[in-house]
């Protein structure tokens, strides 16, 4: 089956820098990647997604990259604000089934 | 718009005692998700559902079993509950068209075993 590796599993920035998470995935038929953040306490939540046919997608501070060839994709948070702070996880899925990345604990310092 | 809800919200149980966890979706989505949540662990899945009378398992069915009755109902059951399954249950819905879509959570329940 498909598995996912999610790096770094916490990360600290300041407020005001960037911020890049990256996960790597397994099974060469998954097809759609999306990113969900998670705040204390919450449920999950789509922030930002990108398929197969895809590179690159941004929206507005939130961008997602995908290189289909190596099998990676990345989150990248520009400007990151302390409401920023939560878990993020990556998904990768293929035929409906998700399978989720250990997730980030990033924390924005003010 | 409800989404998807679950219930109960929170639950203690003795080794030994079983219980169901319902969820509930109005979005007319076909595939339905149980996940559990454990600390550094991400989402694991426990089963899910392509439509109405189907189950299918995920990565970590065992001592759990799961109906689907009804396409808006998707119940999760613990037979005799072992405090390896005290974690956070989360319940998903998706749209099945393609290309796939995002899963939409339902609130959490927290389960705990003694």
């Amino acid at each position: 089956g498909e598995n996912v590796e999610q790096h770094p599993s916490t990360l600290s920035v300041q407020e005001g820098d960037s911020a890049v998470i990256k996960c790597t995935y397994s099974d060469s038929a998954s097809n759609y990647f999306p990113w969900y953040k998670q705040e204390l306490g919450k449920r999950p939540q789509l922030i930002i997604d990108i398929r197969s046919n895809v590179g690159e997608k941004k929206d507005q501070r939130i961008a997602v990259t995908l290189n289909k060839t190596a099998k990676h994709f990345s989150l990248h948070i520009t400007e990151t604000q302390p409401e920023d702070s939560a878990v993020y996880f990556c998904a990768a899925v293929n035929a409906g089934k998700s399978t989720f990345g250990d997730g980030t604990t990033l924390t924005v310092k003010p | 718009n409800a989404g998807v809800t679950q219930t109960p919200k929170f639950r203690v149980l003795k080794t030994g005692q079983s219980m169901t966890l319902l969820c509930a979706q109005d979005m007319n989505h076909e595939y339905m998700y149980w996940y559990r949540q454990d600390p550094g662990m991400g989402l694991r899945l426990i089963h899910y559902s392509v439509g109405e009378g189907t189950t299918a398992k995920g990565e970590v069915p065992d001592g759990y079993n799961v109906s689907r009755l009804k396409k808006q109902n998707f119940l999760l059951g613990l037979e005799s509950a072992a405090p390896s399954q005290t974690s956070v249950y989360f319940c998903a819905s998706s749209y099945s068209g393609l290309p796939p879509g995002e899963l939409f959570f339902g609130e959490g329940s927290r389960l705990t075993v003694l």
